[in-house]
C-alpha cells in the first residue's frame, strides 16, 4: 500500500499552460506538505496545511494555488506555467509537526 | 548565507569503508536534527532524527548533534554499495512546522 501518492508522476507541458498535481495519504496524517526539489537538489517547503487550514505560506509566487479538500488530499494547481517551474514536487504528511515526514515518490515536472 | 550549509559531494568511498557527512546551521532555534536518504528518481525516506545535542545509533548509522557548534553528523560504518544514494540534512524549531534541509550529498558506495 503506497502511503504517499501523487499524481501524475511525470508531466511535460508548455509555457503558459495550467496544470495540477494531486496528493492523497492513507496514513490518517493531519498535516501535509508541498515542497520544490530543484536541479541541484534542494528542496524547499512551498505550502503546508494542518486539517485542511493552510500554516505555511512560503514566498512562493501567486499562481501556484494549493486546495485541501479534506485531510487526506492536497492539491497543487499552477497556472500560466514558466521554463522555471520545471522540478520535482513532493508531497508529504506528518503527524502535526511530527519529526517522521513522509515523502511521495515525487512529480516530475518539465515546462518547455 | 543560506540557513543550512551541506556539502553535494559527490562522494566516493569503497566499500566497507566509513562514510561521514556533516551540515552546519545558523539558527540556534533549531532543536530537531533528522537525516534523510534519496534515492534515483525516489521521494526522501526518513533515517535518523535526534533531538537537541548527543548522539543516537540505529545499527550502520550513528547522528551526532553539537548544538554549541551548530554542526550535525551522520556516520555509515561498513559502507555498502545499496548505500548510495543522497543523503539530506533537516532541521527544525520547536513548535515549528517548516523543516530546512541542506542541499544534500550524493554517496557513491563502490563494489
Amino acid at each position: 500500500d503506497t502511503a504517499v501518492s501523487q499524481t501524475p508522476k511525470y508531466l511535460v507541458t508548455q509555457m503558459g499552460n495550467d496544470k495540477s498535481i494531486k496528493c492523497e495519504q492513507n496514513l490518517g496524517h493531519d498535516t501535509m506538505y508541498w515542497y520544490k526539489q530543484d536541479s541541484k537538489k534542494f528542496l524547499k517547503i512551498m505550502f503546508s496545511y494542518n486539517n485542511k487550514e493552510l500554516i505555511i505560506n512560503e514566498t512562493v509566487p501567486n499562481r501556484f494555488s494549493p486546495k485541501s479538500p479534506d485531510k487526506a488530499h492536497l492539491n497543487l494547481h499552477i497556472n500560466s506555467l514558466e521554463l522555471g517551474d520545471s522540478a520535482v514536487y513532493f508531497c508529504a504528511s506528518s503527524v502535526g509537526t511530527g519529526n517522521t515526514i513522509y515523502f511521495g515518490e515525487g512529480s516530475w515536472l518539465t515546462v518547455v | 548565507q543560506k540557513e543550512v550549509e551541506q556539502d553535494p559531494g559527490p562522494l566516493s568511498v569503497p566499500e566497507g569503508a566509513i562514510v561521514s557527512l556533516n551540515c552546519t546551521y545558523s539558527n540556534s532555534a533549531f532543536q530537531y536534527f533528522m537525516w534523510y536518504r534519496q534515492y534515483s528518481r525516489k521521494g526522501p525516506e526518513l533515517l535518523m532524527y535526534t533531538y537537541s545535542s548527543g548522539n543516537k545509533e540505529d545499527g550502520r548509522f550513528t547522528a551526532q548533534v553539537d548544538k554549541s557548534s551548530k554542526y550535525i553528523s551522520l556516520f555509515i560504518r561498513d559502507s555498502q554499495p545499496s548505500d548510495s544514494a543522497t543523503y539530506l540534512c533537516a532541521m527544525r524549531s520547536a513548535n515549528d512546522y517548516k523543516l530546512s534541509f541542506g542541499a544534500g550529498t550524493t554517496v557513491t558506495v563502490r563494489a
